[in-house]
């Protein structure tokens, strides 16, 4: 069975870290791109960054830049996300997600969805 | 404020046929793929629909999507009350290298 298992979230205080971790199960990790996305309490979706297959490429939202790591462990088919400097407004529910994502023959990068999803992992923010 | 636009809401009777509309804008919808997600409350999204309308195994076909230029529209037929949810639409935007989601249509299913 193809899975996702988010865990790491938390109560936090602002300037804080911490770190999540998504273990993937029952599909080639190393073929995918992975993503993560955070919805805050009551909010819409809101994707937070991406890393490509082998971990060279990452891509992030700009609200995190700077403050957010992603990296992924192909050997023990782990993805994480390292949130430093938190705020409040990062209080989340955060998701990793299997990116349907690539470059095509010529180049152009393509990115048709997310296809798995995992549970999701709490982060709180607050003093 | 969503960089895909959605209407908040939509109802319909079961039976019936709804569809949801997503507007973007060159660099996101009008240059790369969309995808649909459903969300039950407190669940994960569930993806209906990858690279403009395309099915994962399992999903039924009452459920399909268009795109045209930088609008894409998702159609549920035969609505059922189990289809009550939030639909979310999705693409890349090229213009800022992200992946980006509309606000959110809550579907209701009178």
């Amino acid at each position: 069975e193809v899975q996702l298992v988010e865990s790491g979230g938390g109560l936090v205080q602002p300037g804080g870290s911490l770190r999540l971790s998504c273990a993937a199960s029952g599909f080639t990790f190393t073929g995918y791109w992975m993503s993560w996305v955070r919805q805050a309490p009551g909010k819409g979706l809101e994707w937070v960054a991406s890393v490509n297959k082998d971990g060279s490429q990452k891509n992030y939202v700009d609200s995190v830049k700077g403050r957010f790591t992603i990296s992924r462990d192909n050997s023990n088919k782990s993805l994480y996300l390292h949130l430093d400097n938190l705020r409040t407004d990062d209080t989340a529910v955060y998701f990793c997600a299997r990116d349907l994502a690539d470059y095509g023959p010529f180049g152009s990068y393509y990115h048709f969805g997310l296809d798995v999803w995992g549970q999701g992992t709490t982060v709180t923010v607050s003093s | 404020q969503s960089v895909l636009t959605q209407p908040p809401s939509v109802s319909a009777a079961p039976g019936q046929k709804v569809t949801i509309s997503c507007s973007g804008s060159s660099s996101n919808i009008g240059d790369n793929y969309i995808s649909w997600y459903r969300q039950l409350p407190g669940t994960a999204p569930k993806l209906l629909i990858s690279g403009n309308n395309e099915r994962p195994s399992g999903i039924p076909d009452r459920f399909s999507a268009s795109k045209s230029g930088t609008s894409a529209t998702l159609g549920i037929t035969g609505l059922q009350t189990g289809d009550e949810a939030t639909y979310y639409c999705g693409t890349w935007d090229s213009s800022t290298n992200t992946a980006v989601f509309g606000g959110g249509t809550h579907l209701t299913v009178l």
